[in-house]
């Protein structure tokens, strides 16, 4: 079955610094998305992408989805102690299906 | 996006036992999921829940371990049969957004099996 490899695992970072992480497949997924999930809740939708190509930004956060379909990153700028919590891409073959995670990123923002 | 709640949002419970878990979606939709978390780890996709017929498991789950209702585009439960201290997990049900094909999460039921 399909795979997504995400990275890093886990980020320690101070508080005002800039992240990046991302996520690269096997094989072409349609839909990229990517989620956090804060301790005891449910994984939370931060952006959707739709095409190849597509930059999409939700205030501080901004994500690609790569032009070869296998790929896509998340950066979320200026950091700050709320961020802290599990990022997870996902993939998705078509629209509304099944849809495939990555293993997550833990962060850590130190104030 | 919809608005999705689970029941119960935690529970223990001693081996050789079942649990319901139930969700519930303020609009009708026509996918909902059910997901597993084991801690420390991502979600893996236990079943499709389709409504007015038998769910669609993915490999490595069963109907007789995980039966699974869905008797309308708004209600759906899971239960975990003959529970193990394995099936200690985050359950976490989802559906996807008739507007925008998306898919939204439920806050998750937190399982402990002793």
């Amino acid at each position: 079955g399909q795979q997504l490899n995400q990275s890093p695992q886990s980020m320690f970072i101070q508080e005002g610094e800039d992240v990046s992480m991302n996520c690269t497949s096997s094989s072409i997924f349609n839909t990229w998305l990517w989620y956090k999930q804060d301790p005891g809740e449910g994984p939370v939708l931060l952006i959707a992408l739709y095409k190849a190509g597509e930059l999409t930004s939700n205030g501080r956060l901004t994500a690609q989805f790569g032009i070869t379909r296998k790929d896509s990153f998340l950066n979320i700028s200026a950091s700050i102690p709320s961020d802290v919590g599990i990022y997870f891409c996902a993939g998705e073959e078509t629209s509304g299906s099944r849809l495939t995670f990555g293993e997550g990123t833990q962060l850590t923002v130190n104030p | 996006s919809a608005v999705i709640s689970q029941k119960p949002s935690r529970d223990i419970c001693q081996r050789g036992t079942s649990l319901t878990i139930q969700c519930q979606v303020d609009s009708q939709v026509t996918m909902m999921f059910w997901y597993r978390q084991q801690p420390g780890q991502s979600l893996t996709l236990i079943a499709t829940a389709n409504q007015g017929s038998e769910a669609t498991y993915e490999s490595g789950f069963v109907i007789d371990k995980f039966p699974i209702s869905r008797p309308n585009l708004t209600f759906s439960t899971l239960t975990v049969s003959n529970m193990s201290p394995e099936d200690s997990s985050i359950y976490l049900c989802s559906v996807v957004s008739a507007s925008t094909d998306t898919q939204y999460f439920g806050p998750g039921t937190r399982l402990t099996v002793l």
